[in-house]
């Protein structure tokens, strides 16, 4: 469920540099992943998505990797840029209907320094 | 690709009055809407999904009365929030499936109730 009270985590790089967000989801059922880039005032855009049968799927500097023993997904951005700076959500899709509903993750604030 | 239109983008309204958010899928037929709320630095939440012709199914904690959906074609569905008071102001988002096309979200609705 929420937390209520606590902060968005935080990620502070130097433009140029890597960039590894994390997120840990809790449903073992899930079978469809997907990473979001949110700016403020907007709704979310898509950035990769991976499903359970893998767990590693690369895009144009992005990396995604799914470890399903311990749960763990994460965003891998390579050369970060201004332009990155953004709030960062994975979502879980728990399976049974294709494109059913989507679970949000906490998300992580990226903040790139130029 | 897909686009969906969400609007409007912003809205001020008194106390004890209702707002329509309308979602349109703009050239793909959506076979499921979804609605989610989201507070200031928080995750997105879902409220509940919608398919076309039939009565959504809300999520725990949803009141179906106040957040009325309607998803009266492929392309079309409204959120219409009753009754708003103060603690309904937040960031209203949907977002459309079309079976295996993914998931496109809407810009976004920022609901201010005065």
């Amino acid at each position: 469920g929420e937390s209520v009270g606590l902060h968005l985590p935080t990620l502070s790089v130097q433009e140029g540099d890597n960039s590894i967000i994390n997120c840990a989801y809790s449903n073992s059922a899930s079978d469809y992943f997907i990473w979001y880039k949110q700016e403020s005032g907007k709704g979310p855009q898509f950035i990769i998505d991976i499903r359970s049968n893998m767990d590693k799927r690369q895009g144009q500097r992005v990396t995604v990797l799914l470890n399903k023993t311990v749960k763990h997904l994460s965003l891998q951005i390579a050369a970060t840029q201004p332009g990155d700076s953004a709030v960062y959500f994975c979502a879980e899709n728990a399976g049974g209907t294709s494109y059913g509903k989507l679970t949000f993750g906490q998300g992580t604030i990226l903040t790139v320094h130029p | 690709g897909a686009v969906v239109s969400q609007h409007p983008s912003r809205v001020i309204c008194k106390s004890g009055t209702s707002v329509k958010i309308e979602c349109r899928s703009l050239d793909f037929q959506a076979t499921t809407m979804f609605w989610y709320r989201q507070f200031p630095k928080k995750s997105l939440m879902l409220m509940a999904t919608s398919n076309e012709g039939s009565k959504a199914t809300y999520e725990q904690g949803v009141e179906k009365d106040k957040f009325l959906i309607n998803h009266a074609s492929l392309t079309l569905s409204t959120l219409t929030v009753t009754s708003a008071h103060p603690e309904d102001s937040s960031f209203y988002i949907c977002s459309a499936s079309q079976g295996t096309r993914g998931y496109t979200f809407g810009s976004g609705t920022r609901l201010t109730v005065v």
